[in-house]
């Protein structure tokens, strides 16, 4: 099946400061990427979804200042939470999917950001 | 209401038992349907996608009833390894795609 990494796996960071996560796709072309957040013991909320070269589509309440997306190529897409909050601390899952396979998304391994 | 709603659980059964969920869904444009299953502080892998005529993979049994707006997952002759959270999501193709994850089943397997 299809490939999709996400780096960094874990950070830790202190209040305030930005991050940046990134999402690849190995060994396919993703036309969408999509981007959720899970809370402990809670399903995953879309945040945004974003199309290559072009800007994404956020979720009602999510704040597309403070979550910054860029999807400039067909294999990457980064999230950089700015100014960032112990609230923010969360697991960020980066999923991914093809045009001829829209159906279906392959999910990076996530990225827990625990921000102190 | 919720746009997916699943049965939190968790669900307790003996290894070997078989266990039925349900999920229902508000929007009836909705036209695609899939199980997702998630192990604990792991990212959803895709258990099996939803057909209207229902469909079967191995041990694992999915079924959609659009007159209800509901799908279900069977699990049959349950396995340790089973164990897991398990996600019904719904996709939206309405004027802009929109992917609706469940907040997931909780399946505990014992011995």
């Amino acid at each position: 099946g299809a490939v999709v990494s996400q780096h960094p796996s874990w950070v830790i960071c202190k209040s305030g400061t930005s991050v940046k996560i990134e999402c690849r796709s190995l060994d396919f072309q993703a036309t969408t990427m999509f981007w959720y957040r899970q809370f402990p013991k809670q399903s995953l909320m879309l945040m945004a979804t974003s199309n290559e070269g072009s800007k994404a589509t956020y979720e009602q309440g999510v704040e597309k200042d403070k979550f910054l997306i860029n999807h400039a190529s067909l294999t990457l897409s980064t999230l950089t939470v700015t100014s960032a909050h112990p609230e923010d601390s969360s697991f960020y899952i980066c999923s991914a999917s093809s045009s001829e396979a829209y159906n279906e998304q392959f999910f990076g391994p996530g990225t827990r950001l625990t921000v102190l | 209401r919720k746009e997916v709603e699943q049965d939190p659980g968790p669900f307790n059964v003996p290894e070997g038992a078989t266990v039925a969920f349900n999920c229902t869904y508000s929007n009836s444009a909705s036209q695609s349907f899939f199980w997702y299953r998630q192990d604990c502080r792991k990212e959803p892998k895709l258990l099996m996608s939803v057909y209207s005529s229902g469909n079967e993979d191995g041990r694992f049994t999915a079924q959609l009833n659009r007159a209800s707006q509901y799908i279900s997952l069977l699990i049959r002759d349950s396995k340790l390894s089973d164990s897991a959270t398990y996600l019904c999501v719904v996709n939206s193709y309405s004027s802009a795609s929109k992917i609706i994850f469940g907040s997931g089943t909780r399946l505990s397997i014992r011995p």
